[in-house]
């Protein structure tokens, strides 16, 4: 089966750096998303990795190793407005997103 | 502006009684998608739309049905069928080839069953 394994909860504080990842196991890949999530609110398009490496845009990178069915979202100089859930997908060999259950990140003066 | 309307934002429903919740967009885009959010669930696909007058059915499309007559416009019944259909709905388009374009949501509508 396909699955998408991201930690349920993190806690970072104000100014620091925090790092959340993401493990998939999916039939085929075309390319792996991070959402942002307010509350009670619609998903927000962070970043896409289809490449292996690294892609910064600004406080947020996201990484991607393929051989290794893995990524991460590093987000620096934390503010109190990144309190949010952060969500993994990967498209898959039929372009159909999986989606993992999404990670609530708690930030902390 | 550009973007994607759904409406109510909270609705409630008396069991065996069917509701429908609107997806409008004026972004021009082909793909239309319903989502299911459950708490510490990922998005559950419905259903899905890549074209006007045609839908696909999702993973969990049971107890659900959809229709696609213009564009713009991608509304989702929930039946009576739909044994669980307290949840957050969130309608999704996407603009570009299917393989590179980002999802752009709604702000979603939350049902609740009562």
């Amino acid at each position: 089966g396909q699955n998408i394994d991201q930690p349920t909860e993190m806690t970072a504080t104000e100014g620091a750096i925090v790092q959340i990842n993401c493990t998939y196991q999916t039939s085929g890949f075309n390319g792996l998303f991070w959402y942002q999530q307010h509350a009670g609110e619609a998903p927000t398009f962070l970043s896409y990795n289809v490449l292996d490496g690294l892609e910064e845009k600004g406080r947020f990178s996201s990484f991607l190793s393929r051989s290794k069915g893995y990524s991460y979202l590093l987000l620096k100089e934390l503010q109190m407005k990144d309190s949010a859930s952060y969500l993994c997908a990967v498209m898959d060999s039929n372009y159909q997103l999986i989606w993992g259950a999404g990670t609530k990140l708690i930030i902390k003066p | 502006d550009g973007g994607i309307t759904q409406s109510p934002k909270y609705l409630f429903r008396k069991e065996g009684q069917n509701v429908t919740l609107s997806c409008e967009q004026n972004l021009n885009h082909d793909a239309m998608y319903w989502y299911r959010q459950d708490p510490g669930q990922g998005l559950r696909l419905i259903y899905y739309s890549q074209i006007v007058n045609d839908f696909q059915k999702g993973d969990i499309a049971e107890g659900y049905s959809v229709s696609r007559e213009k564009k713009e416009s991608f509304p989702l019944t929930v039946t009576s069928a739909q044994k669980n259909p307290t949840a957050f709905y969130l309608c999704a388009t996407q603009g570009q080839g299917r393989d590179t374009g980002e999802l752009f949501f709604g702000e979603g509508s939350r049902l609740t069953v009562l």
